[in-house]
C-alpha cells in the first residue's frame, strides 16, 4: 500500500510568481485535503477535492485554486505569490466519507522571498 | 480566533513517566476529536481520536478524555518513550456543511528524556 506523496520537497518562489504543488492519494482514497502549516502554527484547512469536484473550501482567497484527476491525485495552485504565502503545504487523503481517517503526506516546503 | 487551543508550546517528561497534553476547544458543535503526531520532515501522522459521544478511549499506551462541559480534552501517554519526542496536534472536526476540515491547534512539542 502506498502512502500520501507529495512533490517538490521545497521549493522557493519569488514574490508574484505562480506555483504549482502535487500530491498522490494513499491507494483506494479518493478524496484529498489540501492544508497550510505556517510557522509556529498548527495546519489550516484550504480545501478539499472529492470526484475531481472542489468540496468544500476554507478561509483562503481565489488565488489559491485546485485540481484533482481521475486517478485522484491533486494539484494546489497559487498565483501572485505573497510573502506570506511560505509555509510548510500538507496534502491528506481519505476514503469516501471517512474524513476524520485523514493521512498526511510529508508535505511541501515553499519560501516566497 | 482560534476554535482549538494547545496552551503548553512544549512538555519536557522524564522516560517512564506520564505525559499529559491538554487541548481546549470553543465550539460546541465539534463531533469528534482527533489527536496527531508530527516528527521533523514527515507529515502528521493519526495517534488516537474520540467521539463526542465518549468520555474516553485507550489504545495502548494512549489514552484521550473528554469533558464536554468544559470544552476540554487531553492526551495522556503511559509509560513515555524518547520515542514519543515530537510535536503533537490536537484536531477537531464535525462542523455542519465542513466535513473532512479539521480544525488543528498550534501543537504541543513533547521530549522525553532517558
Amino acid at each position: 500500500e502506498t502512502g500520501v506523496t507529495q512533490s517538490p520537497t521545497h521549493l522557493i518562489k519569488t514574490r508574484g510568481q505562480q506555483v504549482t504543488l502535487r500530491c498522490s492519494s494513499q491507494s483506494g482514497h479518493n478524496t484529498v485535503s489540501w492544508y497550510q502549516q505556517a510557522l509556529g502554527q498548527g495546519p489550516q484547512f484550504i480545501f478539499q477535492y472529492y470526484r475531481e469536484e472542489e468540496n468544500g473550501r476554507g478561509n483562503f482567497p481565489p488565488r489559491f485554486s485546485g485540481l484533482q484527476f481521475p486517478n485522484y491525485s491533486s494539484e494546489l495552485n497559487v498565483n501572485a505569490l505573497e510573502l506570506d504565502d511560505s509555509a510548510l503545504y500538507l496534502c491528506a487523503s481519505n476514503s469516501a466519507g471517512k474524513f476524520n481517517e485523514q493521512f498526511f503526506g510529508p508535505g511541501t516546503r515553499l519560501t516566497v522571498l | 480566533d482560534q476554535q482549538v487551543k494547545q496552551n503548553s508550546p512544549s512538555l519536557s517528561v522524564q522516560e517512564g513517566r506520564i505525559s499529559i497534553l491538554n487541548c481546549d476547544y470553543t465550539n460546541s458543535m465539534f463531533d469528534y476529536f482527533l489527536w496527531y503526531k508530527k516528527y521533523p520532515a514527515e507529515g502528521p501522522t493519526f495517534l488516537i481520536s474520540i467521539s463526542s459521544i465518549k468520555d474516553k478511549n485507550e489504545d495502548g499506551r494512549f489514552t484521550v478524555f473528554l469533558n464536554k462541559s468544559a470544552k476540554h480534552l487531553s492526551l495522556h501517554i503511559v509509560p513515555s518513550q524518547p520515542g514519543d519526542s515530537a510535536v503533537y496536534f490536537c484536531a477537531a472536526s464535525g462542523l455542519r456543511g465542513s466535513q473532512g476540515n479539521l480544525i488543528f491547534g498550534k501543537g504541543t512539542k513533547l521530549s522525553v528524556k532517558p
